[in-house]
């Protein structure tokens, strides 16, 4: 199994400042004759399911602001959220799609400093 | 605005089988464009990819529970389904259905019902 592996656990930032997640797989998941990362990134606030950010490592799903944007390939992933509003107080996860089992990291809580 | 609502007993006694139910509303479970899933959240947070299906019922699942899982999918009632049987303590978790895209490769999840918490308990 692909191991994602988040840092850190939890994070606090002041309003309007940037906040960064680290996602580390233990397989790349660059399909190299494609050119995309299989990874994606999810935003879970307190008492809600998970919802879509993020896939293949950069492209911003929907509706989802600009101010978060990830980077990254192969093993190393980061999501960035340039500005930190309050809504955006959550847990975030990665996932890899590279293959199956499909896994998830273990979870980054960002809080308001 | 496709939305998904699990529904299911709450509270299972160990050894018992779960079974949960994922209706669909504001899209088609028939739909070839997508894969049927579910995913659970144990009590520390952590995720866990269990299965999809597709609309003819090809299934995916996570070996690590695919001895006890049965997936399945009801067009007629526009609804997938979870049975996980020898359920134990290790079950509790919060189980999510999600609808994920088939483009040819294994997919992210995107929506997610709301959820459904499922405890293992004598």
């Amino acid at each position: 199994d692909i191991v994602m592996t988040q840092s850190p656990d939890s994070l606090a930032v002041s309003l309007g400042e940037r906040a960064t997640i680290n996602c580390k797989s233990s397989r790349s998941v660059l399909y190299t004759s494609r050119n995309k990362n299989y990874l994606a990134w999810y935003q879970q606030k307190p008492g809600q399911p998970p919802k879509l950010l993020i896939y293949w490592a950069s492209t911003r799903e929907s509706g989802v602001p600009d101010r978060f944007s990830g980077s990254g390939s192969g093993t190393d992933f980061t999501l960035t959220i340039s500005s930190l509003q309050a809504e955006d107080v959550a847990l975030y996860y990665c996932q890899q799609y590279y293959t199956t089992p499909i896994t998830f990291g273990g979870g980054t809580k960002v809080e308001i400093k | 605005q496709v939305q998904l609502q699990e529904s299911g007993p709450g509270l299972l006694k160990p050894s018992e089988t779960l079974s949960l139910t994922c209706t669909v509303s504001g899209g088609s479970v028939s739909s070839g464009a997508y894969y049927w899933s579910w995913i659970r959240q144990s009590p520390g947070k952590r995720l866990e990819w269990i299965g999809y299906i597709n609309y003819s019922g090809s299934t995916n699942h996570n070996p690590s529970l695919e001895s006890r899982i049965t997936m399945s999918v009801d067009t007629s009632k526009n609804q997938f389904s979870l049975k996980l049987s020898s359920v134990t303590a290790a079950d509790t978790a919060v189980y999510y259905c999600a609808r994920a895209p088939s483009s040819g490769h294994i997919p992210w999840f995107d929506p997610w019902g709301q959820g459904t918490l499922v405890t293992v308990s004598s």
